[in-house]
């Protein structure tokens, strides 16, 4: 099993829509994050947590929020999905562990 | 602040030859430094870390960096490209918080490795 699982792995939704985008970990880290990957841009931080009861803000934190349900459990949501947050979505623990990612269309 | 540049976003080697990939780091305290590579579909893995041990720091699959101090770089290296070398590549500073700071990310490098 991979020590991150993100889902989906592959999403096509429309404006205005809510979505959320799940990860699950293995490796029993308490710190987990969510980043964003744009081409050219590298990969920003959107929100992190040190633990079920701690979570933060990073660099891009407008239009997402995130839900800590667990250690092993971290998801984000787009409230009402807008077309520039198309790409491609990484959750980690500790900075070692990335899922495979979500790559996440918005029409 | 802590911050990270990336030299080239675009590097295209033939097999065998040296890879060169170039980052400099701003910071205003003692960096940790890494360099990770990302396959097509895939997410990020760690290549290598310098935590402020030795200047030279050895990686998974043949790759190497060296931190220079007076220059603030951390340039990645291999001998030899290899088909399969073929990625994107990001450098990455430790924010604020030392050891325990958020990662910051430079805009990565694409390497080509031609026949």
């Amino acid at each position: 099993d991979a020590d991150v699982t993100q889902t989906p792995r592959n999403r096509i939704t429309k404006t205005g829509k809510r979505i959320m985008l799940e990860c699950s970990q293995t490796k029993g880290h308490d710190r987990m994050y969510w980043y964003r990957q744009d081409p050219g841009l590298g990969l920003r931080l959107i929100y992190y947590s040190f633990d079920v009861k701690d979570i933060n803000k990073g660099e891009i934190s407008d239009g997402y929020s995130v839900s800590r349900q667990a250690q092993a459990k971290f998801s984000l949501s787009l409230e009402s999905a807008i077309p520039n947050q198309t790409a491609l979505y990484f959750c980690a623990t500790e900075p070692q562990h990335f899922g495979d990612g979500t790559r996440l269309s918005i029409l | 602040a802590q911050s990270v540049t990336q030299l080239g976003s675009h590097v295209s080697v033939s097999e065998g030859a040296l890879v060169l990939l170039r980052c400099n780091y701003s910071s205003s305290v003692p960096p940790y430094l890494f360099w990770y590579v990302q396959y097509p579909n895939q997410g990020l893995q760690l290549l290598l870390k310098y935590t402020s041990a030795a200047t030279l720091v050895k990686g998974i699959n043949g790759f190497e960096a060296e931190f220079k101090k007076s220059e603030t770089s951390f340039h990645l290296t291999k001998p030899s490209a290899h088909m399969s070398d073929a990625a994107e590549y990001f450098c990455a500073v430790r924010g604020s918080g030392g050891s325990q700071g958020n990662l910051i990310f430079g805009k990565g490098t694409k390497l080509s490795v031609k026949p």
